[in-house]
């Protein structure tokens, strides 16, 4: 597709259940990047993916957040027994080639709004 | 420690220019990006620096100075689409990721 595309859109889900959030990267971007949205905030960096390998998850929060990519284009965020702190924007970022000394921007999709009653 | 500081809030006239500040301190430095986000929306990549310097894009330039750990993002000619939240994101080179630092964002509104 023509940018990264993210879904669903919405998702509300009871404390306690599981969710599963998709990201579609740009067609050959190399790196993909996860971040969490607060409202009002700027986006905070949870994990990166090269190709298939998860490099850095240091920012997940808890063992209840898990990210794969294996076949080094979708990406999915689980984020099991769900919690109301939970609540956020979740943000995929994808970039041509390996990022570090890159000029090259990260673009990012829409997000996926995750609402925990 | 990582800590980016942007102003909150801003306010302008359409037509005219404003200046919007981020000072950083970061644990590594490895270039500056600027993003525009406007409510519900992705964030669009606006510019990138890291040499010390202006870099200008149409109606919009990004200065950085890299002893100063400062930038500012300059937009003229405002229009009322450009009212939004402005990103400033430091990319850190402690891990081998080229993860972004972002501060809380700008949210600028433009008025008539």
């Amino acid at each position: 597709g023509a940018g990264v595309s993210q879904s669903p859109r919405y998702k509300v889900a009871k404390r306690g259940q599981d969710v599963a959030l998709r990201c579609d990267p740009i067609s050959g971007h190399v790196s993909l990047f996860w971040y969490q949205q607060a409202l009002g905030q700027g986006p905070e960096f949870l994990t990166y993916f090269q190709n298939e390998a998860q490099l850095d998850k240091s920012g997940l929060p808890s063992d209840r957040f898990f990210a794969e990519r294996p076949e080094g284009s979708v990406s999915t965020l689980k984020i099991q027994r769900t919690q109301q702190e939970d609540s956020a924007v979740y943000l995929c970022a994808s970039s041509f080639g390996p990022s570090r000394n890159s000029n090259q921007p990260q673009h990012f999709g829409d997000g996926t709004r995750l609402s925990i009653l | 420690g990582q800590n980016i500081d942007q102003p909150t809030e801003m306010t302008a006239t359409e037509g005219a220019i404003v200046q919007i500040n981020c000072t950083y301190q970061t644990s590594g430095f490895n270039g500056l990006f600027w993003y525009q986000q406007h409510a519900g929306e992705a964030p669009t990549f606006l510019s990138y620096n890291v040499l010390d310097g202006l870099e200008e894009k149409g109606r919009f330039s990004s200065f950085l100075s890299r002893s100063k750990g400062y930038s500012y993002l300059l937009l003229k000619e405002l229009q009322m689409k450009d009212s939004a939240s402005y990103l400033c994101a430091v990319r850190e080179n402690l891990s081998n990721t080229g993860k972004l630092i972002f501060g809380q964002g700008t949210t600028l509104q433009v008025k008539p």
